[in-house]
């Protein structure tokens, strides 16, 4: 089955503690991205990756790093959370860029920093 | 500072009613506007999208209204269903931008049954 998956699905950690959230696609997929969702905010990109070996920020980038050494898998990574992190968050891939091509989401993961 | 403005923030229609959510641009060079559909639990999906060069797009139930003029978008789900009910984003982007997309703010909308 196509998809998208992430892991884990919840987390809750304490300030300062690094962690990562994995993603992994099946579909081939040149492009990938994070997004933050929060209420009244929409979703909002974190990071995005073009291929293997290119990324480039999104729209707030501040507090995540992001690698991607294989083109199946694209982990977000927490270097010292912080509260203001807590949040939804979602891995995403498509074929081509997301104006290009239909663009598959995860399941998501709700991520509590305390 | 959100690019793109979505109204209303809900939406309660009745089964078989018209929901109608409405969205706002500024930036004249996006040139793709999908909404993307998402229920509880889920991963948003993209449901319908469409480019300034059409003023109208339907698929089954669901049409886009474009006015480019006025910067403005709206999605238009006809004869509403139960199963309809989720949180409902549009969304703009320059197809140079490396689809960079700015979403709107989210609507939920609750079919009655």
């Amino acid at each position: 089955e196509a998809q998208v998956t992430q892991n884990p699905r919840y987390l809750i950690t304490v300030t300062g503690k690094k962690l990562t959230v994995t993603c992994s696609q099946n579909m081939n997929h040149e492009y990938m991205s994070w997004y933050r969702q929060d209420p009244g905010l929409g979703l909002r990109q974190i990071y995005y990756s073009m291929n293997v070996e290119v990324t480039d920020k999104g729209d707030v980038p501040e507090g995540y790093k992001v690698s991607r050494k294989e083109k199946r898998n694209f982990p977000l990574i927490l270097e010292s959370p912080s509260p203001n992190q807590t949040s939804l968050y979602f891995c995403a891939s498509s074929l081509e860029s997301p104006s290009e091509d239909e663009q598959y989401f995860g399941p998501g993961t709700r991520l509590t920093v305390t | 500072q959100q690019q793109v403005k979505q109204s209303p923030q809900s939406l309660i229609v009745q089964k078989g009613g018209i929901s109608i959510i409405n969205c706002a641009y500024e930036n004249t060079a996006f040139d793709y506007f999908p909404w993307y559909q998402q229920f509880p639990g889920k991963g948003p999906a993209l449901l319908i999208a469409i480019r300034p060069d059409v003023s109208e797009k339907k698929e089954g139930r669901f049409t886009i209204s474009f006015n480019k003029s006025a910067k403005q978008f709206s999605l238009h789900i006809m004869d509403s269903q139960p199963g309809d009910s989720a949180t409902y984003f549009c969304a703009a982007s320059r197809t140079d931008s490396w689809g960079k997309l700015q979403f709107g703010a989210g609507t939920q909308v609750v079919v009655t049954p």
